[in-house]
Order: structure tokens, then sequence, then C-alpha cells
């Protein structure tokens, strides 16, 4: 059964720092993996989407890498915001779509 | 950029009572799920629904839960007697395609079961 977890649970920096973003799965059959963004009480925002192919994915200041032998992932953020603070889930997807979530890291950025 | 909508953003119900959660997802998508988030736990799969079937199902989606697509774009979540632990958000997500595309999700209902 597949198992995603992610570390720190939680995690608070000064504006400015980079920072990483942990995610582990135990089945590395995946077919991709995915990171979201939640804001307290929202829903959920697509970050990146790596496929199983690939090893990264950049997106502004967000990279996210895979290496899926494993079974890990990390969620680089350069020069964090305020902004930024939310909390970061990570999620796989085996052959039959589902998504797999991680128990997420909430990150907070002060000013 | 289209988007996932959920109606309604918060429903308050009694114990033993019915409800339906709406979604309309994103045109031409074809896979619709719904996972469910208790407050401070991990977001868990319910679901998974495609041409008019259920596809996968967890071992929390039992008899009093049901899903359907009423009216072609529509997709639909009824408990049929919810319960104190039924309390939590509710999210619809959709895809393009099976396992390569991004799921987008839906802002989410909150249920609250008194």
């Amino acid at each position: 059964k597949q198992e995603v977890t992610q570390i720190p649970a939680a995690l608070s920096v000064p504006e400015g720092e980079n920072l990483v973003l942990n995610c582990s799965f135990t089945d590395s059959a995946i077919y991709n993996l995915q990171w979201f963004r939640q804001d307290p009480g929202k829903g959920l925002t697509s970050l990146l989407l790596i496929q199983s192919s690939q090893r990264e994915q950049t997106s502004g200041r967000l990279n996210a890498s895979l290496d899926k032998s494993s079974g890990r992932s990390t969620l680089y953020i350069a020069a964090s915001q305020p902004g930024d603070s939310a909390t970061y889930l990570c999620a796989v997807t085996g052959n039959t779509g589902k998504l797999i979530f991680g128990q997420g890291t909430t990150l907070q950025v002060k000013p | 950029e289209p988007e996932v909508t959920q109606t309604p953003s918060h429903q308050v119900t009694q114990m033993g009572q019915e409800v339906i959660l709406r979604c309309v997802p994103i045109s031409n998508h074809l896979y619709f799920y719904w996972y469910r988030q208790i407050l401070g736990q991990k977001v868990e799969f319910l679901v998974s629904f495609y041409n008019n079937e259920i596809s996968e199902k967890s071992e929390i989606f039992d008899d009093q839960f049901s899903v359907e697509r009423p009216d072609g774009s529509n997709f639909t979540l009824k408990i049929r007697s919810t319960k104190l632990e039924d309390s939590a958000m509710y999210f619809c997500a959709n895809k393009a395609q099976i396992s390569t595309d991004t799921q987008y999700f839906g802002p989410g209902t909150r249920l609250t079961v008194l």
C-alpha cells in the first residue's frame, strides 16, 4: 500500500531564504507526482506536476525534483516571500489515477 | 482559465440527514474524483468516476455514499444518512486523461454534521 510522508511538518523561515520541502513515498511504481498549495480553509492549487520519466520541473521560483528509484521528491522555493505562507502537499498517482497525499508541510515566511 | 466550482461552500446538517454536494467540472475533462479532508488530517481519496461508472472507491466510500452525473455536466456526491464523522472538507477534482494529467481541484464544500 502506497504511503506518502512529508518532512518537516512545519517550517518557519525569514523572508528571502531559500528552502526545501521533502516528500517520500514507499512504492516507486508511480505515474507522476504533484505538488499542491493549500491556504487555510481553501482548496488545493496545483503547483507542479512531474511525470515519472522526468527528473524535475520548474515554475518561477519553484523547482520540484523527483528521484523515483529512491522514492523521494523535493520542492525548492527560492527567495521566499510572506505570500508563500501556506501548506504544501505532495501527492503521487498510480495506474488508477487517484492521488495519494502526504500530510503536508505548513510553511510560514516571516517579513 | 477554466476552473472547477463546488456548491455549497458550507453545509450544516443534522445527523441522519441526506446531503448532496455538487461540482461543476472543467469542460471536456473525463475523469472525476471526490476527496475529503477531515480537519487536521490528510486529504483522502473517496471515489473516481469515468464514463458514468465508478472506477475505484476507497473503503471510506460505503453504502451511504453515491455519485452521479445527473445532467452530463454536474457531478454530485450524496451522503444518505450523515454521521458526525462525515464532517470534513469535500473536494471535487477532475482531469482530462487517466494517468498523466494534472488533477484540478474545486474550492471544496465544508460539511458540518451536528
